[in-house]
């Protein structure tokens, strides 16, 4: 059973960037079938898709936040990261992490907050 | 951009009842549609995908239906364990470039 797990500053001050890893567990994040997304929710609201990676690279990314994020991966590690810059109060939220295939998401982390506040 | 809606914003309803949701897109997505339920505190969970199919391991009283622009979500039978909040997405191609939520739906028990 493939799991997910966010991990990173829960606390990031304002102008800096975030910086988020999802770590996966019971499946190779090399696999070429899969893409590996980030998800965000304000709290109390809904749900934005951020961007995602395949193992070899290729990214694609929400065009209302492309110039600010960069997403990686690392196989090494079976890990993929999020980097958000020049980040405000309104990038305050859960961030998922989740593995996509053909165009849904079937395996999502649990998720973590990060709040952006001086 | 693809826009998406969904209606009703928040519904409530009985033990048993038959509960339709519908999600409109902007523009004809073909069957990219998903549906996902979310708990409070907890991740979405997919339960219905390419708008019609059934995630493994979901009850057989969710079902999803519809193609183009329009969509619905259907719980045949009103379960207490199915309080939560709802959302369609989209994609628009295979690979996907881009995915859009809809706003979501909170379903109450009356």
């Amino acid at each position: 059973q493939v799991q997910l797990q966010e991990s990173g500053p829960g606390l990031v001050k304002p102008s800096q960037t975030l910086s988020l890893t999802c770590t996966v567990s019971g499946g190779s994040i090399s696999s070429g079938d899969y893409y590996w997304s980030w998800i965000r929710q304000p709290p109390g609201k809904g749900l934005e898709w951020i961007g995602y990676i395949y193992y070899s690279g290729s990214t694609y990314y929400n065009p209302s936040l492309k110039s600010r994020v960069t997403i990686s991966v690392d196989t090494s590690k079976n890990q993929f990261s999020l980097k958000l810059s020049s980040v405000t109060a309104a990038d305050t939220a859960v961030y998922y992490c989740a593995r996509g295939y053909d165009g849904y998401d079937g395996y999502w982390g649990q998720g973590t907050l990060v709040t952006v506040s001086s | 951009d693809i826009q998406m809606t969904q209606s009703p914003s928040s519904l409530s309803a009985s033990v048993g009842d038959r509960v339709t949701i519908t999600c409109q897109a902007s523009q004809d997505i073909s069957n990219y549609l998903n549906w996902y339920q979310q708990k409070p505190g907890k991740a979405p969970k997919l339960l219905i995908y390419d708008a019609s199919n059934l995630e493994t391991g979901v009850p057989s009283r969710f079902s999803g239906s519809g193609s183009g622009t329009d969509f619905t979500f259907t719980i045949s039978s009103l379960q207490p364990e199915d309080i939560a909040t709802y959302y369609c997405q989209q994609y628009d191609n295979l690979p996907p470039t881009a995915f859009t939520f809809g706003p979501g739906t909170k379903v109450d028990i009356k």
